[in-house]
């Protein structure tokens, strides 16, 4: 079966801290796809990264990385230099090639401090 | 990143009463999925919907639930007798630019249900 934990339910850092969210995840199948999406305030979901299970390079996006290690299933996400806009809810999320739906963690919350 | 609307952002309604939510791409895609949030929770996959066939559904999938794409652009997803347990954001997404069931699926901005 096919299981994405978030042990961080909130966190809370003051603006310019980095933060690390963590995820780790559980699946049979050897090839599958992992995500990152941003939940704000306001409600919508916002997709962030997508990474394929063949490919471990980790990935920066400005303030933004991740951090994919397959040995351990995690799939990290750092934020660098945190800002207020960053407060939101960080789902971290799994699909299987093969398959149509995405499995959500429980997310983590994120509140960053003035 | 591709486009979705979805109608009404908020719907209130009569435990036992029918709902129907809508999704509309702006461009045609011939995948949608329906995604529902209960307050404060987890994200949960309910279906997929590919070429007018569902392709996969989970078990909150019930009876109670249908899609159907009912003039080849929106997508509705309709709850026949609502339950209080239904309250929740229901998201419709679609895949990227692609269009293939492998792509990243991008959200639309919700529909929150109410029932009362």
């Amino acid at each position: 079966a096919q299981k994405v934990t978030q042990a961080q339910t909130e966190i809370s850092v003051v603006e310019k801290e980095d933060v690390t969210l963590d995820c780790v995840y559980e699946t049979r199948d050897t090839t599958y796809y992992l995500f990152w999406y941003k939940q704000p305030p306001s409600g919508e979901l916002v997709f962030l990264i997508r990474r394929n299970s063949f490919d471990e390079q980790n990935e920066i996006s400005g303030r933004y990385s991740w951090n994919f290690q397959k040995s351990t299933s995690s799939f990290n996400f750092t934020i660098t230099a945190s800002q207020v806009v960053d407060s939101a809810v960080y789902f971290c999320a799994l699909r299987d090639t093969g398959g149509f739906k995405t499995i959500f963690g429980a997310g983590t919350r994120l509140f960053v401090k003035a | 990143e591709p486009e979705v609307t979805q109608t009404p952002s908020h719907q209130v309604t009569q435990m036992g009463q029918e709902v129907i939510l809508r999704c509309v791409p702006i461009s045609n895609h011939l995948y949608f999925y329906w995604y529902r949030q209960i307050l404060g929770q987890k994200v949960e996959f309910l279906v997929s919907f590919y070429n007018n066939e569902i392709s996969e559904k989970s078990e909150i999938f019930d009876d109670q639930f249908s899609v159907e794409r009912p003039d080849g652009s929106n997508f509705t997803l309709k709850i026949r007798s609502t339950k209080l347990e239904d309250s929740a954001m229901y998201f419709c997404a679609i895949p990227g630019f692609s269009g293939g069931a492998s792509d990243t699926q991008y959200f639309g901005p919700g529909t929150r249900l109410t029932v009362l």
